[in-house]
């Protein structure tokens, strides 16, 4: 990965229960997104964490932020067999005087929710 | 709301062919890029454009190449195609080089496979 690491890599869990994603990060960043992709599908942006908030919520999603330990993680609360997905983490790092913020990707975590 | 829009969708090319793909951004949008996401791998920046010029470049193949035109879609050529350009091809657009922005929008991706 470009830019850092999730884990796991892979999780299964049962329908009705809680998944949790964590990703680390190499760089100083401006924020952190999570997307979700269904297999060979497009990249489904989810949430955003600017790098001066420590916790968000949408829905039935709560990312948090630690700078400090240059981490994120997802929670997907009560997850359902729709959820089945793979989710990334991807990094905007501020450039100074840099005309463009590419994202950078983390390696991913596919999510199996089992009926 | 119109969203980012790739073409084609799918592309079957033997080696050593070239391969163009486009990519039209939101409206407004004025940056692009591309990324390339092999079978089970994370999406790897490629380039970007930002109002027309080459505003960063990631790791892209010297046999790549691409441009943003006067209406802000672009297109990555590809050419002498290899094995392992089989990927995905996203693009995403965003406003002011998303600097700080929540607007970065993938479309769905092309799936060029090289036989």
């Amino acid at each position: 990965s470009q830019q850092g690491e999730e884990d796991p890599q892979a999780l299964s869990i049962q329908e009705g229960e809680n998944a949790t994603m964590n990703c680390s990060y190499k760089t100083s960043i401006n924020n952190l997104q999570w997307y979700r992709q269904n297999s060979g599908r497009g990249l489904v942006h989810l949430i955003l964490i600017r790098s001066n908030e420590r916790e968000k919520h949408s829905g039935r999603l709560r990312v948090t932020l630690d700078t400090s330990k240059k981490s994120s993680s997802l929670l997907i609360t009560a997850s359902r067999a729709a959820d089945t997905a793979s989710y990334f983490c991807a990094t905007d790092a501020w450039r100074i005087g840099g005309a463009t913020n590419k994202l950078i990707f983390g390696t991913g975590t596919l999510l199996a929710v089992q009926p | 709301a119109a969203g980012v829009i790739q073409s084609p969708r799918h592309l079957i090319k033997e080696k050593r062919e070239t391969a163009t793909l486009k990519c039209y951004p939101i409206p407004r949008h004025d940056t692009v890029y591309w990324y390339q996401q092999g079978p089970g791998q994370d999406p790897q920046f490629l380039i970007s454009f930002y109002e027309k010029m080459q505003s960063d470049k990631g790791s892209i193949p010297d046999r790549f190449s691409a441009q943003q035109f006067s209406d802000y879609h672009s297109e990555l050529n590809m050419s002498s195609l290899e094995l392992g350009d089989s990927a995905l091809y996203f693009c995403a657009s965003s406003l002011g080089g998303g600097q700080g922005s929540l607007g970065y929008t993938f479309g769905s991706g092309t799936r060029l496979t090289v036989v």
